[in-house]
């Protein structure tokens, strides 16, 4: 199976900060890597497909980049509504796989 | 518009069993796979199952192999989860999700899924 290392796993952030996070594939997975914002009772929220799509409605604050093996998700303002969890997916194989995940917080 | 309905969670005994189903609409759901993919309270999200358009080709995580049951009916635009002998440990919130070809995905809202005595 194709393991996803996602970090950091908490990241303290203030309003405006440019962020960033990075997962990291076991092996090369070409663009096939989402990302995703949850809050807590929520579903999760998709915000990036094929590592730099922007899904539609999603502001453009969020973009994603990478491909192969090493892939970011970049906010580059921080908003108030932005403090939640953030997941990496890859499903370039059947058996998909998820980041740990990464708690934004508040610093 | 894409929509996909989870129903069937509840608590259930350890050892019990429970089926899952989702309702999908606003694509051609004969046509494509569809997997479920679970989330444990306050844990991180874990695929479970996969099934192809045609139920020829179904794939489970190790976890629940021998235990849980994929299924689709394609005239009734719906997929099921059969889950025996279920654990604690299986506790969590079961969503419906659809990797579209263009790359795009679809969850539904979850439907919870509770293992105690």
């Amino acid at each position: 199976d194709i393991q996803m290392t996602q970090s950091p796993s908490t990241l303290s952030a203030s309003v405006g900060d440019r962020v960033t996070i990075t997962c990291r594939a076991s092996q090369s997975i070409s663009s096939w890597l989402a990302w995703y914002q949850q809050k807590p009772g929520k579903a999760p929220k998709l915000l990036i497909y094929k590592a730099s799509s922007l899904e539609s409605g999603v502001p453009s604050r969020f973009s994603g980049s990478g491909s192969g093996t090493e892939f970011t998700l970049t906010i580059s303002s921080l908003q108030p509504d932005d403090f939640a969890s953030y997941y990496c997916q890859q499903y370039n194989s059947y058996s998909q796989t998820f980041g740990q995940g990464t708690k934004v917080e508040i610093k | 518009e894409v929509q996909l309905v989870e129903s069937g969670g509840g608590l259930v005994k350890p050892g019990g069993s429970l089926r899952l189903a989702c309702a999908a609409s606003g694509f051609t759901f004969s046509s494509y796979s569809m997997n479920w993919v679970r989330q444990a309270p306050g844990k991180g999200l874990e695929w479970v199952s996969s099934i192809s358009s045609t139920s020829s080709y179904i794939y489970y995580a190790d976890s629940v192999r021998g235990r849980f049951t994929i299924s689709r009916d394609n005239a009734k635009n719906s997929l099921y989860l059969q889950m025996n002998s279920l654990r604690a440990e299986d506790t969590a919130v079961y969503y419906c999700e659809w990797l579209q070809p263009q790359g795009s995905i679809y969850w539904g809202q979850g439907t919870l899924v509770t293992v105690s005595s």
